[in-house]
């Protein structure tokens, strides 16, 4: 079974640019979840979507943003970029929460804003 | 607020030499308490899941078990392909919806194991 997919997997932006990254789940999941991982604060939630719907949302500023497909399929998008923007950026997918909560990390995409 | 305190922060092993890894939690209403291994520049790799106080599993030389307050990750006999960041995330119970996918990550144990 393929593992979950994010792309790209570099990309390399400068200030006030926006970005839009991608996020195949693994096949049969319906949860995705958006992390950001930097050496400084670790790996902090963004937001998860399910069904097509935000349903949490982490504490980041209204630049970042995202959405789910009818195939469970999601994006994130970040608008006016930041220097502090640079890091990892991971996407997780699941099972509905009523069958397991355990969450599978795609490899990352690791975006560098200059 | 959830908070997941991991110890310690680095351990350096040699082959062979067994050890254990910590993870401090406060949490609303446990939900579930997971493993993850990390190698430089990938996402994490799932190891386990934890629900309840009590609860023991088992992979090859990992043994990941839980307490109300904390879990340990004891390594038997590593080996050097066993280095790499461990980061312990508990989810908490559903609150109003506001567990939904989230999961509240420590900032790992960096594991290296000399041959």
């Amino acid at each position: 079974k393929a593992g979950v997919t994010q792309t790209p997997r570099y990309l390399i932006k400068t200030r006030g640019q926006q970005v839009t990254l991608s996020c195949s789940p693994i096949s049969g999941h319906r949860s995705v979840s958006w992390y950001q991982q930097t050496p400084g604060q670790g790996l902090q939630f963004l937001f998860e979507y399910f069904s097509e719907t935000q349903r949490n949302k982490g504490n980041f500023p209204g630049r970042f943003s995202g959405r789910q497909f009818s195939n469970s399929r999601s994006e994130m998008n970040v608008s006016t970029l930041e220097l502090g923007d640079s890091a990892l950026y991971l996407c997780a997918s699941s099972l509905d929460f009523r069958v397991s909560d355990t969450q599978y990390f795609g490899p990352g995409t690791r975006l560098t804003v200059l | 607020e959830d908070q997941v305190t991991q110890s310690p922060e680095a351990l350096r092993l040699q082959e062979g030499e067994s050890s254990s890894l910590n993870c401090s939690y406060t949490v609303s209403g446990l939900r579930g308490l997971f493993w993850y291994r990390q190698d430089p520049g990938k996402g994490p790799e799932f190891l386990f899941t934890l629900y309840s106080a009590g609860e023991e599993k088992e992979k090859e030389r990992l043994k990941a078990t839980l307490t109300k307050k904390e879990s340990f990750l004891h390594i038997t006999a590593p080996k050097p392909e066993d280095s790499a960041t461990y980061l312990c995330a508990v989810q908490a119970g559903n609150a109003g919806g506001t567990s939904y996918g989230k999961l509240t990550f420590g900032q790992g144990t960096i594991l290296t194991v000399h041959p």
